[in-house]
């Protein structure tokens, strides 16, 4: 079992509707989530971390936690264009501290 | 602030060679954390270091190694190259030990092409 697995997509969604990805990951003790977002040939950048069960919004971005089903989610509300890309959660391991990525959600936006 | 500086962006290699790729973090930010991305597996940790000591270290053979300097730049070297070490190779600086305590900052990664 992969340590942190998501949907490879692609996820196409038209412009304006919201867009959600999924990740679930095995470690039940992690405590650190992050979302990456990675354009075609670039490198990653962070857009979202929580810690915490429950939701953390961000602008458009809304992450959320539940750790008792070891699942952690996107949600990018009014999607744009702009917004296509590919999208890997990453969890922190509880006793090696190494980040995990899963293989990451391709999403693209409709205009 | 200048951001992760990675060298050079592309390499073409062939088996049996050994490389050396380069990472300058961001000014001040003393952890480096090195990934490999394929298609294939995704982005897998490499190492890390910290203060020029390595902090962990993911699964892959001894033919990867690292170093960091006091200056935190870190050099990574790949010996014995097979056609499956083709990949991205991306390097990631932050300002404390361990990823989850504050953010990785990624470079534009080294594009290794082994022959």
């Amino acid at each position: 079992q992969k340590e942190v697995e998501q949907n490879s997509g692609p996820l196409s969604v038209p412009e304006g509707a919201i867009a959600s990805l999924n990740c679930t990951y095995s470690d039940r003790g992690s405590q650190s989530f992050f979302w990456y977002r990675q354009y075609s040939g670039k490198s990653p950048e962070l857009i979202m971390f929580i810690y915490s069960n429950g939701d953390k919004e961000d602008g458009r971005f809304t992450a959320q936690l539940n750790k008792a089903s070891q699942y952690v989610s996107l949600l990018i509300r009014d999607s744009q264009p702009s917004d296509s890309a590919t999208y890997l959660c990453a969890v922190i391991g509880s006793n090696d501290y190494k980040l995990s990525f899963g293989a990451g959600t391709t999403v693209t936006v409709r205009a | 602030k200048a951001g992760v500086t990675q060298t050079p962006r592309y390499l073409i290699k062939t088996r049996g060679q050994q490389v050396t790729l380069s990472c300058s973090p961001i000014s001040g930010h003393r952890s480096v954390s090195w990934y490999q991305q394929t298609p294939g597996q995704g982005l897998q940790f490499l190492f890390e270091y910290f203060s020029e000591t390595q902090r962990n270290k993911g699964n892959f053979p001894g033919r990867f190694s690292g170093r960091q300097f006091s200056n935190s730049r870190s050099e990574m070297n790949v010996s014995t190259l097979e056609l499956g070490d083709s990949a991205l190779y991306l390097c990631a600086s932050s300002g404390t030990l361990g990823a989850g305590t504050s953010p990785l900052h990624f470079g534009n990664g080294t594009r290794l092409t082994v022959t």
